[in-house]
């Protein structure tokens, strides 16, 4: 139990386009979802807070109207890059928090984003 | 502010032992995590403790001091997949989860 997918895993887009991701909690509903970066060699960072229902809460630093996300059902979140640029390439990684749970989150894979 | 101190990178023998400490401050605490990362990988969970003590399972262990602020992970009969970078995060007060930057352990046989 506990899977949490994303979907595409890796994706390769040209400047200036937008690019969806897709988390899904697969068996179980998530109230909270979270979206992270994540740079070579460093950690991750946590870019915003997701809630079924609600508007994200988004970290320092984090531009909310180009990292667009929508958490429209307990079992999927999506991440919009708009408008993305080379620098924006990163492994961006979400995690799925189950309902009634504070201190469970459970990761996807992860999606590699390349931007030419 | 919040920090979480990890060494940046260790190395270790095949079958040998290793200890990689984490040290935190956070605005509150409801516990501490330990993940292990594989490049171009999603961090995949190894512990979690909320008491102080050690939390064995298998070949990691985990230790935690809530009055020294400190966690330990300690890996047992090592192997060569075990070369990954361990990440230790901590839940603070609004069960947000603080990230150290992760140590990259390195094998060697």
């Amino acid at each position: 139990g506990a899977v949490v997918s994303q979907h595409p895993s890796w994706v390769i887009c040209k400047s200036g386009t937008s690019v969806k991701i897709e988390c899904r909690s697969l068996d179980f509903q998530a109230t909270t979802m979270f979206w992270y970066r994540q740079f070579p060699k460093q950690s991750l960072m946590l870019m915003a807070t997701s809630n079924e229902g609600s508007k994200a809460t988004y970290e320092q630093g984090v531009e909310k109207d180009k990292f667009l996300i929508n958490h429209a059902s307990l079992t999927l979140s999506t991440l919009t890059v708009t408008s993305a640029h080379p620098e924006d390439s990163s492994f961006y990684i979400c995690s799925a928090r189950p309902s009634g749970k504070e201190i469970e989150q459970f990761f996807g894979p992860g999606t590699r984003l390349t931007v030419l | 502010g919040q920090n979480i101190d990890q060494p940046t990178e260790m190395t270790a023998t095949e079958g040998a032992i290793v200890q990689i400490n984490c040290t935190y401050q956070t605005s509150g605490f409801n516990g501490l995590f330990w993940y292990q990362q594989h490049a171009g990988e999603a961090p995949t969970f190894l512990s979690y403790n909320v008491l102080d003590g050690l939390e064995e399972k298998g070949r990691f262990s985990s230790f935690l001091s809530r009055s020294k602020g400190y966690s330990y992970l300690l890996l047992k009969e090592l192997q060569m997949k075990d070369s990954a970078s361990y990440l230790c995060a901590v839940s603070d007060s609004n069960y947000q989860l603080i990230w150290g930057a992760g140590t990259k352990l390195i094998i060697k046989p």
